[in-house]
C-alpha cells in the first residue's frame, strides 16, 4: 500500500499553460512537502503544510500555489509555465511539525516544459 | 558558503569495497543527522539516523558525526551493486529542511 503518492508522474506540457500536482499521503502524518529536485539533483524545500496551515514557504515564484483540503492531501498549482520550471516535484510527509523528522517521499513527478 | 556540501560525485567502486561518502554544514544548530539513499527515477528514503556525535551502525552502513567539525560521513562495508544511488545527507534541527546534493555512488560487479 503506497504511503505517499503522486499524480501524475510525468507531466509534458509548454510555456503559458497551468497545471496542477496532487498528493495524498496514508501515514496519518501532520506534516507534508513539497520539494523541487533540479537536473542537478539539488533537492529544494518549497512549501510546508503542518495541520493544513502553510508553515513554510520559500522564495518561490507567485505562480506556484499550494493547496492543503486536508491533513493527507497537498497538491500544487503552477501558473503559466516556464521553460525553468521543468524539473522533478516531490511531495513528502512526516510525523511531527519540524523537519527533525524523518520524511517519507513520494514517486515525483517528472514536469518537463517545452 | 553552502549551508551543507557533498561532492556530487560520480563515486565509482567495485563490489566488495569499503565506500566512504561524506558532508559537512556550516549550520550549528544542526542537532539531527540522516542520510537519505535515492535511487535513479525514485524518490529519496531514510537509510541512516543519528542524534549526536559518534557513531552508529545498522549492518553494513555506519554513520559518523563530528560536530565540532561539523563534519558527517557514512560507510559502506561489502558494498553491492544494489547500492549505487545518490546519498543525501540532510543535518536537521534548523526550521528549513536542509538536504545536500547528494553523492551519486556506482558500485560495479
Amino acid at each position: 500500500d503506497t504511503a505517499v503518492s503522486q499524480t501524475p508522474k510525468y507531466l509534458v506540457t509548454q510555456m503559458g499553460n497551468d497545471k496542477s500536482i496532487k498528493c495524498e499521503q496514508n501515514l496519518g502524518h501532520d506534516t507534508m512537502y513539497w520539494y523541487k529536485q533540479d537536473s542537478k539533483k539539488f533537492l529544494k524545500i518549497m512549501f510546508s503544510y503542518n495541520n493544513k496551515e502553510l508553515i513554510i514557504n520559500e522564495t518561490v515564484p507567485n505562480r506556484f500555489s499550494p493547496k492543503s483540503p486536508d491533513k493527507a492531501h497537498l497538491n500544487l498549482h503552477i501558473n503559466s509555465l516556464e521553460l525553468g520550471d521543468s524539473a522533478v516535484y516531490f511531495c513528502a510527509s512526516s510525523k511531527g511539525g519540524t523537519p527533525t523528522h524523518e520524511q517519507y517521499f513520494g514517486p515525483g513527478t517528472r514536469l518537463t516544459v517545452t | 558558503q553552502k549551508e551543507v556540501e557533498q561532492d556530487p560525485g560520480p563515486l565509482s567502486v567495485p563490489e566488495g569495497a569499503i565506500v566512504s561518502l561524506n558532508c559537512t554544514y556550516s549550520n550549528s544548530a544542526f542537532q539531527y543527522f540522516m542520510w537519505y539513499r535515492q535511487y535513479s527515477r525514485k524518490g529519496p528514503e531514510l537509510l541512516m539516523y543519528t542524534y549526536s556525535s559518534g557513531n552508529k551502525e545498522d549492518g553494513r552502513f555506519t554513520a559518523q558525526v563530528d560536530k565540532s567539525s561539523k563534519y558527517i560521513s557514512l560507510f559502506i562495508r561489502d558494498s553491492q551493486p544494489s547500492d549505487s544511488a545518490t546519498y543525501l545527507c540532510a543535518p536537521g534541527g534548523s526550521y528549513i529542511p536542509t538536504f545536500g546534493r547528494g553523492t551519486s555512488l556506482i558500485v560495479h560487479p
